[in-house]
């Protein structure tokens, strides 16, 4: 089984500042088809989680760009540019096994003011 | 705009079988794939299963035998069978679009369950 494991898991940050969180897989996320199936998600207080990024390093629709990731493998980060207010909350990353279908969560990092 | 609404029992109680239900709006199930996706108090998020209406349902191996995810295209409803609770089956429940293939791009806001006595 994959184990995604993120760090840090507790990230207090200074608005204004860049932050990053990185995360590790237990085994290579490269598919049989070439990709690589890495996304980031953030959950803030109360809510469901959001799609950030999709494999690697692809912002979803209406993601500010000062989110970017990055990677290859098994390491792979998030980075916010200039951390705002409205960022605050968990960020996960999370794999997807295209066969067997397999998806799998990082155990979270919290991003705090 | 596609919208997801999970729905069904706050408690259920220890052996019994928890079922719930999304209902999808503004766009046709037949048109995605769905994921029922689970997080416990405090924890990360939990990949239970997703359902496309040709396919069989794949499920994560840890609840294998005891889940299963079918649809009513007539109602455009996604639906979640877990039979057997444990009171580490609470948590809050979500229904979820699937992008691609590979993550998940829409979410319901999830209901609470709780299994207690």
């Amino acid at each position: 089984d994959i184990v995604l494991t993120q760090t840090p898991l507790s990230s207090p940050v200074t608005l204004g500042q860049p932050a990053s969180i990185s995360c590790n897989s237990s085994q290579s996320l490269v598919q049989s088809d070439g990709n690589t199936y890495l996304s980031w998600l953030q959950q803030r207080p109360g809510q469901p989680p959001r799609l950030l990024i999709y494999k690697i390093s692809n912002r979803f629709s209406g993601v500010p760009d000062r989110f970017s990731g990055s990677g290859a493998g098994t390491d792979f980060t998030l980075k916010i540019n200039r951390v705002e207010a409205e960022d605050v909350g968990v960020y996960y990353c999370l794999q997807a096994t295209q066969f067997p279908p397999m998806y799998t969560f990082g155990q979270g990092t919290k991003l705090e003011i | 705009q596609v919208h997801l609404q999970e729905s069904g029992p706050g408690l259920v109680k220890p052996s019994e079988t928890l079922s719930l239900i999304c209902t999808v709006s503004g766009g046709s199930i037949k048109s995605y794939y769905w994921s029922w996706i689970r997080q416990s108090p405090g924890r990360g998020p939990e990949w239970i299963g997703y359902f496309f209406y040709t396919m069989r349902a794949w499920y994560n191996p840890s609840l294998e035998g005891r889940v299963t995810i079918s649809a009513d295209m007539s109602k455009n409803q996604l639906s979640l069978r877990l039979t057997s609770v444990t009171a580490s089956d609470t948590a809050v429940y979500y229904c979820a679009k699937l992008w691609g293939n590979d993550a998940f791009d829409l979410w319901g806001h999830g209901t609470m369950v709780t299994v207690s006595s």
